[in-house]
């Protein structure tokens, strides 16, 4: 089993739609949840970074993490087609325990928004 | 400011040749990661270091080597290449144990044929 799940997708949604991103993992030592995007034939950029449970909200973008389920989510409101991407979680321990702090990773969901 | 620099872009190697890859970063961070990513499985670690002079094994360090003998250079190389190794490489760096966010560069194609 995959310390990190994420369903590859590819998804495809309306202009305007909501879209729900999902992760799950099995390793109850992550404290540190981050997103990153990625477009097409480039390195991915970090979109969000949350810590410990909760929700964290910028513009159009919600992160949330429920430690309980081992379940971290990414909201896009009104999405928009340069939202088209791939979508990776990703996540590491609590910054103190060194060991380089690995990002374990997600294999990303590919989102198409259309016009 | 350009961040993470990779080279080369693109390359295709025949099966037995070695090669080569450079990551450069201008941010004066500690710590620098080599990752490929491949359909279906997303970005899995190779060789990572948080320091000059010093590198550890990641998730799949198996044919690769690597030297982090300057800070702001992590060098990746591939002794005799593979067609397993074809994949989409991606360096990465971070500024230290406190900084959660890693910045990567544009990534290598490498084709070995």
């Amino acid at each position: 089993q995959k310390e990190v799940e994420q369903d590859p997708g590819p998804l495809s949604v309306p202009e305007g739609a909501i879209v729900s991103l999902n992760c799950t993992y099995s390793n109850s030592a992550f404290q540190y949840f981050m997103w990153y995007r990625q477009y097409s034939r480039k390195g991915p950029e970090l979109l969000m970074y949350t810590y410990s449970s909760g929700n964290k909200e910028d513009g159009r973008f919600t992160a949330q993490v429920d430690k309980s389920s081992k379940y971290i989510s990414l909201f896009i409101r009104d999405s928009q087609p340069s939202d088209s991407a791939t979508y990776l979680c990703a996540m590491s321990f609590t910054i103190l325990t060194g060991g380089g702090n690995k990002l374990t990773f997600g294999t990303g969901t590919q989102l198409k928004v259309e016009l | 400011n350009a961040g993470v620099t990779q080279t080369p872009k693109f390359r295709v190697l025949k099966t037995g040749q070695s090669m080569t890859l450079l990551c450069a970063q201008d941010m004066n961070h500690e710590y620098m990661y080599w990752y490929r990513q491949d359909p279906g499985m997303g970005l899995r670690l190779i060789h990572y270091s948080v320091g000059e002079g010093t590198t550890a094994k990641g998730e799949v360090p198996d044919g690769y080597n690597v030297s982090r003998l300057k800070k702001q250079n992590f060098l990746l190389g591939l002794e005799s290449a593979a067609p397993s190794q074809t994949s989409v490489y991606f360096c990465a760096s971070r500024e230290g144990q406190l900084k959660t966010e890693a910045f990567f560069g544009q990534g290598t194609r490498l084709t070995v044929v």
